[in-house]
């Protein structure tokens, strides 16, 4: 069965402190995998896409990495306002499969 | 500015009684989907339209209807609304085309059943 892992479910990071969020998964025939930032009450925000292995993406203190099996979001030197939800999903046929989301909490 | 939006935002009703949110894109996108997000159980793909007249069943399709008849909208219907589908409901779209694949998604839709 298609999956999409994410972990931890919840990170705490003093401002500044670096680290990284994973997604796994366990599609066959992966045809992208995309990261989401949610804020609290609002929909999910698309950040990156990222086709194959070995693919970075970078916005601001974000980075996403992909390999054949998962992906890590690493975040640089985060901020207070880089506190949100993050999703991964995965497409598969016409569905879309997510993650339940790792919630960053940056303490100033 | 480019957008899907939903309405309404909040909606307390009771188990039975009849209800439908709306979903509308401006960005000509053939691809509309409904979610539901529920605490520990992430977002879940209730139904999808490839296109008008097309719609297909996600993984929770159970207690939901859905319509598209127009391009731009895709309602999803509660027909008799049950206190297990209250949740935070989202509308998404996005091209058929392109290699992105991003979806938009709209603000969202907090649904209580009592």
């Amino acid at each position: 069965e298609d999956q999409v892992t994410q972990s931890p479910e919840a990170l705490r990071l003093q401002e500044g402190e670096s680290s990284s969020l994973n997604c796994s998964y366990t599609v066959s025939g992966l045809r992208g995998l995309f990261w989401y930032r949610q804020d609290p009450g609002k929909g999910p925000e698309f950040l990156f896409t990222l086709y194959s292995a070995g693919e970075e993406k970078e916005k601001e203190r974000l980075k996403a990495t992909l390999t054949k099996k998962e992906s890590f979001l690493h975040i640089t030197a985060p901020k207070p306002e880089d506190s949100a939800t993050y999703l991964c999903a995965v497409p598969t046929g016409n569905q879309f499969y997510f993650g339940t989301g790792t919630s960053l909490t940056v303490i100033p | 500015e480019a957008q899907v939006t939903q309405n309404p935002r909040y909606l307390i009703t009771v188990t039975g009684k009849k209800l439908t949110v709306t979903c509308s894109q401006n960005m000509n996108h053939e691809y509309m989907s409904w979610y539901r997000q529920d605490p520990g159980l992430g977002l879940r793909q209730i139904y999808y339209s490839m296109n008008v007249e097309v719609t297909d069943k996600g993984d929770v399709p159970e207690g939901y209807k859905v319509s598209r008849k127009e391009k731009r909208n895709f309602p999803l219907i509660l027909e008799s609304p049950s206190p297990n589908q209250t949740s935070l409901y989202f509308c998404a779209s996005r091209t058929r085309t392109g290699l992105t694949y991003e979806q938009y998604f709209g603000p969202g839709t907090r649904l209580t059943v009592t």
